[in-house]
């Protein structure tokens, strides 16, 4: 159980294009999701949160209007990288948790990520 | 930055031996999460420690929490090839927010 399916795992475009990755929860709904960015041999950045049917909590740095969310439905949220360039290039990474929306002490379940590359 | 620090930042054993990985954090947490990741893979959830546990077990794993140091290990028992894989931990604080350590990368040598 608890799989989480993103799509599509790799990306390769040209720079100036539009980008939109899709986290699905396939077994369970997904109160929340959240959007990591990680760098090579590096941790785990958070970007920002979302909760269902809420705006995103983006953190502190993070471009709201470079980084669209939305999390319309229990099982759904994207990530649409806007106008992309050579420094959006990334392994970007989904994460799902059920649970109350607030707090919870459910794992989070991820996404086997996107490598985004742009020329 | 609310970000953990975990140290060794690399680990390599010979097979058999324990694997032991320790974070620290700065915040107060509601809980403390463990995740290995494979290369250019997602992160697969280990184990999860409440602020109110000390001691945790899974299989070969076992994660203690101390919350007065703001710390936590991970310890892997027996080790295989199988297990080499970068190690983070995850700090749950209140909200609803998670911050990852800078990772361990942990190499088994058979």
């Amino acid at each position: 159980g608890a799989v989480v399916s993103q799509h599509p795992s790799w990306v390769i475009c040209k720079s100036g294009t539009s980008v939109k990755i899709e986290c699905r929860s396939l077994d369970f709904q997904a109160t929340t999701m959240f959007w990591y960015r990680q760098f090579p041999k590096q941790s785990l950045m958070l970007m920002a949160t979302s909760n269902e049917g809420s705006k995103a909590t983006y953190e502190q740095g993070v471009e709201k209007d470079k980084f669209l969310i939305n999390h319309a439905s229990l099982t759904l949220s994207t990530l649409t990288v806007t106008s992309a360039h050579p420094e959006d290039s990334s392994f970007y990474i989904c994460s799902a948790r059920g649970g109350t929306a607030i707090y919870s002490n459910q794992p989070q379940h991820f996404g086997d990520g996107t490598r985004l590359s742009i020329l | 930055s609310q970000q953990g620090e975990e140290d060794p930042q690399a680990l390599s054993i010979q097979e058999g031996e324990n694997a032991t990985m320790n974070c620290s954090y700065k915040t107060s947490i509601n809980n403390l999460q463990w995740y290995r990741q494979n290369s250019g893979r997602g992160l697969v959830h280990l184990i999860l420690i409440r602020s109110n546990e000390r001691e945790k077990h899974s299989g070969r794993l076992r994660v203690t929490l101390d919350t007065s140091k703001k710390s936590s290990s991970l310890l892997i028992t027996a080790s295989r090839a199988a297990d080499t894989a970068s190690y983070f931990c995850a700090t749950g604080i209140t909200g609803n927010q998670f911050y990852f350590g800078t990772g361990t990368s942990l190499t088994v040598i058979p």
